[in-house]
């Protein structure tokens, strides 16, 4: 039982670059989001999704892409890297989309820098 | 908007210390409670959770109360250990299975 696969695991890219960050899960989770984690900052909310085929914004949704075409996948694309989006990014996915937030479970992480 | 605010870090105690680590919320309705701990270059990891007023959430040595009256969930450990040496969360969940975190506080233990 994999989890949360997060792929990959560090990157680097140059201001303007696009990219997608992949994120897959094997325990058939219905709600799967994506974080961003920056110092002094905690784990702010980028997008989220309650089911295949929908998607819906977070805290800081902009310059960042998601779609669910499938239960277990949910890639964040970075469409024109900025250096403000230099940070680690966090998949995670969840049992239950009613509400609560209970039984989340995290990938470990894509460490990102823009140059 | 719902929030939760947690005390600022590093924490640096000695082995055998006495540890608190202070968490307040603030939400619409009554959220479940959690504390989630990051070890160097991992995930995160729940550590405990409280989903009602008064609920006592333990593991492994460490345990929360979920306190309506202050909006609090403050962490304690009686004896921290070395290993304990982590990045802490507190998080509120709602309604909407959204998870908000406050802003990590960094544990250094001694020996």
């Amino acid at each position: 039982n994999a989890g949360v696969t997060q792929t990959p695991k560090f990157q680097v890219l140059k201001t303007g670059q696009s990219m997608t960050l992949q994120c897959a899960q094997d325990m058939n989770h219905e709600y799967m989001s994506w974080y961003r984690q920056d110092p002094g900052m905690g784990l702010r909310l980028i997008h989220y999704s309650v089911g295949a085929g929908i998607t819906d914004q977070g805290e800081v949704p902009n310059g960042y892409n998601v779609s669910r075409s499938t239960t277990e996948d949910f890639p964040l694309r970075l469409l024109s890297a900025a250096p403000s989006q230099t940070s680690v990014y966090f998949c995670a996915s969840s049992y239950r989309r009613t509400g609560g937030g209970y039984g989340y479970t995290f990938g470990s992480g894509t460490r990102l820098t823009v140059v | 908007g719902d929030s939760v605010t947690q005390m600022e870090g590093p924490v640096t105690l000695s082995e055998e210390a006495f540890l608190t680590i202070n968490c307040t919320y603030t939400a619409t309705g009554y959220p479940s409670l959690f504390w989630y701990v990051q070890y160097p270059g991992e995930g995160l990891q729940l550590l405990l959770k409280a989903t009602k007023a008064d609920d006592k959430g333990s593991n492994k040595g460490f345990e929360a109360t979920y306190r309506k009256e202050t909006t609090s969930f403050h962490l304690e450990k009686g004896s921290v250990q070395v290993s304990d040496s982590a990045v802490y969360f507190c998080a509120s969940g709602g309604a909407t299975n959204k998870l908000i975190f406050g802003t990590g506080t960094l544990l250094a233990v001694q020996p």
